[in-house]
C-alpha cells in the first residue's frame, strides 16, 4: 500500500554485521519491486530489483528475497558498513495500474 | 539532461502564497510521479502521468494542488493558498513505461512561513 505520514521504524546494526530489512506489500497482483536507498537530502535511487516470476535475486552485497505467498519483500545487505546509513523503501507496481507504490521506508542505522 | 532535475531545490514561501514547482524527467520518459515527503516520514503518492492518458490524481490532498504534464516533457506542481502543512520536500520521478524503475529527482524543499 501507500505510506501516508507514518514515522519510520529504525533498524540499528554493527558495522561488519548483515541487515536484513523487510517489506510486507498489499497487492496480490504487484509482480515487479525495487528496493530504493534514500540518503539524507537527497532523492532515493535505485538498488535493485526483481519481477514476480524470481523469488531471490542477487546484487552487489545485497540479496532481494520474494515471498508472493505471504506478499513478503526482504533487502538483505552483506558486510553493512557506515555508508549504508539511510532510510530504505521499497516500491511495487501491479502492471495492471502502471505506477509505483512505496512502503514506508525503514531507516538504517550503521554504529562504527 | 542525465537525470530528474527538479527546481527549485529549496523554496520558502509566506502561508496564503501560490508556488510552483518544476520537474524536467529525463528524456523519453512516458511516466512521472510527484511524491511529497514530510521530515522523517515515508513517501505520500501525489499525481501520476502516463503518455497521453488522464492523469491519476487520487494522491492529491486537496483542491490547492493541482499539477500539468506539457507536452508529455515537463511538469508543474501547484500549491495554491500554501498552508504550513504543506512544508515538505517535493519529489518527482520519472520512469521509461511505468512499469520500469523510477528515477529520482533531488527534490525540491518547501518552506511555509
Amino acid at each position: 500500500g501507500e505510506s501516508v505520514g507514518l514515522h519510520l521504524p529504525t533498524l540499528s546494526v554493527q558495522e561488519g554485521d548483515n541487515s536484513i530489512i523487510n517489506c510486507a506489500y498489499s497487492n496480490s497482483a504487484s509482480d515487479y519491486f525495487i528496493w530504493y536507498k534514500q540518503e539524507s537530502g537527497k532523492g532515493p535511487q535505485f538498488i535493485i530489483d526483481i519481477r514476480s516470476n524470481m523469488d531471490k535475486r542477487q546484487g552487489q552485497r545485497v540479496t532481494v528475497l520474494l515471498n508472493k505467498t505471504v506478499k513478503h519483500l526482504s533487502l538483505q545487505i552483506a558486510a553493512t558498513q557506515p555508508g549504508d546509513s539511510a532510510v530504505y523503501f521499497c516500491a511495487e507496481n501491479a502492471g495492471n495500474f502502471n505506477k509505483f507504490y512505496f512502503g514506508s521506508g525503514t531507516k538504517l542505522n550503521v554504529k562504527p | 539532461g542525465a537525470g530528474v532535475s527538479q527546481s527549485p531545490s529549496n523554496k520558502v514561501t509566506e502561508k496564503g502564497k501560490d508556488v510552483e514547482l518544476r520537474c524536467d524527467p529525463i528524456s523519453g520518459h512516458t511516466a512521472l510521479y510527484w511524491y511529497r515527503q514530510s521530515l522523517g516520514q515515508g513517501l505520500e503518492f501525489l499525481i501520476y502521468f502516463q503518455g497521453n492518458s488522464a492523469p491519476d490524481k487520487s494522491g492529491l490532498p486537496s483542491d490547492r494542488f493541482s499539477a500539468e504534464r506539457t507536452g508529455g516533457s515537463v511538469s508543474t506542481l501547484t500549491i495554491q493558498r500554501t498552508q504550513q502543512e504543506d512544508s515538505a520536500v517535493y519529489l518527482c520521478a520519472s520512469s521509461a513505461t511505468g512499469l520500469t524503475e523510477a528515477f529520482f529527482g533531488q527534490g525540491t524543499r518547501l518552506t511555509v512561513v
